[in-house]
C-alpha cells in the first residue's frame, strides 16, 4: 500500500535556524515525490518535486531510497517560510493523483 | 489568466439538502480530482477524472457523484446532505507538460461545507 508519513504535527523554529520536515513514504515501484506548502489565507501550491532536484526559497529536498524519506531542509528558517507543509506520493494508480502526509506546520519565531 | 476556481467558498446547509460544489478550470487541464480534507487530517482522494465523460472514484469512499461534461468543469454533487459530509473539499487539475510543470497539481482555494 502506498503511504506517506509526516511524523511531526508542529515544527517550531528561530529565525535563522535550520529546519528539517521529516516525510518517509512507503511505495513498491519508483516514486515520484513532491512537497506541497500552504501559506495563511492562500491555496495549495507546489514548492518542489524530487525529480527537478531543484532548489526553491532555499528549501531542497532529496530522495533517499534506502531509508524511503523524502526530508526537506533549509539552512536558515526565515519568518515567511511559516505555513503547512504538506509530502506528497503521485499514485500511478489513480489518474496520477497524490497521496498526501498529515502535514506539518511550520512556525519560525524572530 | 488561467486559473482554477471553486464556488461557494463556504457553505452551511441543513441536513438532507441537496447540494453542488462547483469547480472550473481555466488552464486547459484533461485531469481534475476532487480531494477531501478534514481538519489536521491529510487530503484524500474522493474522485478523479481523466477527461471529458471520465469519473473514477478515489481511495476515499464518498457518497458524492461527479461529473465530466465539458474540459473545464468538474461538479461534485451531495444528493442528501449529512453532518458526516462537513469537511473541506478541494479541486486540482494537472496536465502532462514539460520541465517543472510535468504533472504538477494546481488546487482550487477549497469550499468548506458546514451540514448542520
Amino acid at each position: 500500500a502506498q503511504r506517506v508519513t509526516q511524523p511531526e504535527k508542529l515544527l517550531s523554529v528561530f529565525k535563522g535556524a535550520p529546519v528539517e520536515l521529516k516525510c518517509n513514504y512507503s511505495y513498491s515501484g519508483s516514486p515520484e515525490l513532491f512537497w506541497y506548502v500552504q501559506y495563511s489565507r492562500q491555496r495549495l501550491q507546489l514548492l518542489l518535486r524530487h525529480i527537478s532536484r531543484e532548489s526553491i526559497k532555499g528549501f531542497t529536498a532529496d530522495l533517499n531510497k534506502g531509508e524511503t524519506s523524502f526530508h526537506l531542509k533549509k539552512p536558515f528558517a526565515q519568518e515567511e517560510d511559516s505555513a503547512m507543509y504538506y509530502c506528497a506520493l503521485r499514485d500511478s494508480n489513480s489518474g496520477y493523483a497524490l497521496n498526501f502526509g498529515k502535514g506539518t506546520s511550520l512556525l519560525v519565531t524572530p | 489568466e488561467a486559473d482554477i476556481y471553486q464556488t461557494p467558498r463556504y457553505l452551511v446547509i441543513g441536513t438532507g439538502k441537496k447540494i453542488t460544489l462547483e469547480c472550473s478550470q481555466t488552464m486547459g487541464h484533461d485531469k481534475m480530482y476532487w480531494y477531501q480534507q478534514d481538519p489536521g487530517m491529510e487530503l484524500h482522494l474522493i474522485h478523479y477524472s481523466y477527461g471529458v465523460n471520465s469519473t473514477e472514484k478515489g481511495d476515499l469512499s464518498s457518497e458524492s457523484t461527479v461529473s465530466r461534461i465539458r474540459t473545464e468543469h468538474f461538479p461534485l454533487t451531495l444528493e442528501s446532505a449529512r453532518p458526516s459530509h462537513t469537511s473541506q473539499y478541494l479541486c486540482a487539475s494537472s496536465q502532462p507538460g514539460t520541465g517543472r510543470s510535468y504533472n504538477e497539481q494546481f488546487f482550487g482555494p477549497g469550499t468548506r461545507l458546514t451540514v448542520l
